[in-house]
């Protein structure tokens, strides 16, 4: 199993709350991604990393931020929830020339 | 427009049985195609890669083809098991950019009954 880990797994929170959701890996990998996944539709990148003090949007637009002050630390902030935010948001992470692209456990947050 | 569409959308078998989930892309350029298992409520698993060159590749149970000249992969499960069930999703690759862009299909999710 890959060392890349989400905080919290789960998370209910009312609308107009600031949440940050954490992602850690300790494999020393450079690029670190983020997803949002619908139930029974495809992952939709909102944001990734190519290494510290890197950070770009992804192809589906967000309302969140990331951050990428060290290597093994990725976390996703929404300044405001609503209950359009409400989906599963998984990270990844891929090292160095390698296609492999390691996922973590995800975070299922509800924005009621 | 660079698509991946999988099916069946979903599939029921009984244990024991084998079955293969169908992957067509539009992806260009190619560089690889992965297949993996996402269990409900956590984060998808890799199960195979497969670059240009490659036309079959296994991992245990799971194996994987690819025609790279029609743009078709397949995942064949052999003697399936209960614990195969899951949504099983093909990913493709391209070769345009640094990032490697990866195109996700909806999945496959598989039920094994007992």
């Amino acid at each position: 199993e890959a060392d890349i880990y989400q905080t919290p797994r789960y998370l209910v929170i009312g609308t107009g709350k600031k949440i940050t959701l954490e992602c850690s890996q300790t494999m020393g990998h450079d690029k670190m991604y983020w997803y949002q996944q619908d139930p029974g539709m495809e992952l939709h990148l909102i944001h990734y990393s190519y290494g510290v003090n890197s950070t770009e949007k992804g192809d589906l637009s967000s309302e969140s931020t990331v951050s990428r002050i060290r290597t093994e630390h990725f976390p996703l902030t929404l300044e405001s929830a609503r209950p359009s935010h409400t989906s599963q948001y998984l990270c990844a992470s891929t090292g160095g020339t390698s296609y492999e692209q390691y996922f973590g456990p995800g975070t299922r947050l509800t924005v009621t | 427009k660079n698509q991946v569409e999988q099916s069946p959308q979903s599939l029921i078998i009984l244990e024991g049985k084998n079955c293969t989930l169908q992957c067509n892309y539009t992806v260009s350029p190619f560089s690889n195609l992965r297949w993996y298992k996402q269990d409900t409520g956590r984060g998808p698993v890799s199960l195979t890669i497969m670059t240009f060159s490659e036309n079959t590749k296994s991992n245990g149970r799971y194996t994987a083809t690819l025609d790279a000249d029609t743009k078709q992969s397949s995942l064949h499960i052999t003697a399936s098991q209960l614990s195969d069930s899951a949504s099983y999703i093909c990913v493709v690759s391209d070769r345009g950019s640094t990032l490697g862009r990866l195109y996700f299909g909806r999945g496959t999710q598989l039920t094994v009954w007992p």
